[in-house]
């Protein structure tokens, strides 16, 4: 499968520990995307990179949230101190830069639940 | 970017044109449309765009009015399998980031 994968599919997690979820996109993108998804909303922009710089961060990424993209391949996004307002869908998404601007790829998401 | 305005939910019968409408009265002129969709459980997927000519791909055609205030997604045969939350989006064409508001929830009976 040559989409974007995401891992884990699902955590569950209690109150005040961290959790790490990772990207892997389509292997020419260079840029990527994580989105934040709660139930019966739409997917909230939390920050972008194009190739291993973060460009832009969302005000909805607070200081418990941290994403790298270390060689501009694969991304991390890691929440420390989880809170069960984190609880959500966590998607990402990627595409290369130039060509059809709009039509980002998106992973199947990774689902995090706070207890 | 240019806010959009979209039913919450709507039928369609299997095999009939799903028309889905969105009103984005405040676009400028370097706005494009885009139009996503998400299938429960799955992420979204991109399916068409553009600025100011009607589109149309495999997966369905856009059509934008002349003043660009507002558009229709329109899904020719609607099958099953077509059901999802369609979002509109507006935004420039070289912008960062897609914000998605709550889409349009349809939903096709056999």
């Amino acid at each position: 499968d040559t989409g974007v994968s995401q891992d884990p599919r699902h955590k569950i997690t209690k109150r005040g520990q961290n959790v790490t979820f990772r990207c892997d996109p389509i292997s020419e993108h260079n840029r990527l995307y994580w989105y934040r998804q709660t139930l019966g909303q739409g997917p909230e922009f939390l920050t972008y990179f194009q190739n291993e710089a973060q460009l832009e961060k969302s005000r909805l990424l607070s200081d418990r949230f941290s994403a790298e993209r270390p060689k501009g391949s694969f991304s991390t996004l890691e929440i420390q101190r989880t809170e069960q307002g984190d609880s959500a869908m966590y998607l990402c998404a990627s595409r290369l830069a130039g060509v059809k601007a709009g039509e980002l790829f998106f992973g199947e998401g990774s689902r995090l639940t706070v207890l | 970017d240019a806010k959009t305005t979209q039913p919450t939910s709507m039928d369609c019968a299997e095999g009939r044109a799903a028309n889905l409408p969105c009103n984005h009265s405040t676009i400028s002129g370097n706005e494009y449309v885009y139009w996503y969709r998400q299938i429960h459980s799955q992420g979204p997927q991109y399916i068409i765009h553009g600025l100011k000519n009607n589109e149309t791909n495999e997966m369905a055609s856009l059509i934008i009015t002349e003043d660009r205030k507002s558009s229709t997604l329109i899904l020719p045969h609607a099958t099953l399998r077509d059901t999802a939350v369609y979002y509109c989006i507006v935004r420039v064409f070289s912008g960062y980031a897609l914000n998605f508001g709550k889409g349009t929830s349809l939903l096709v009976t056999p």
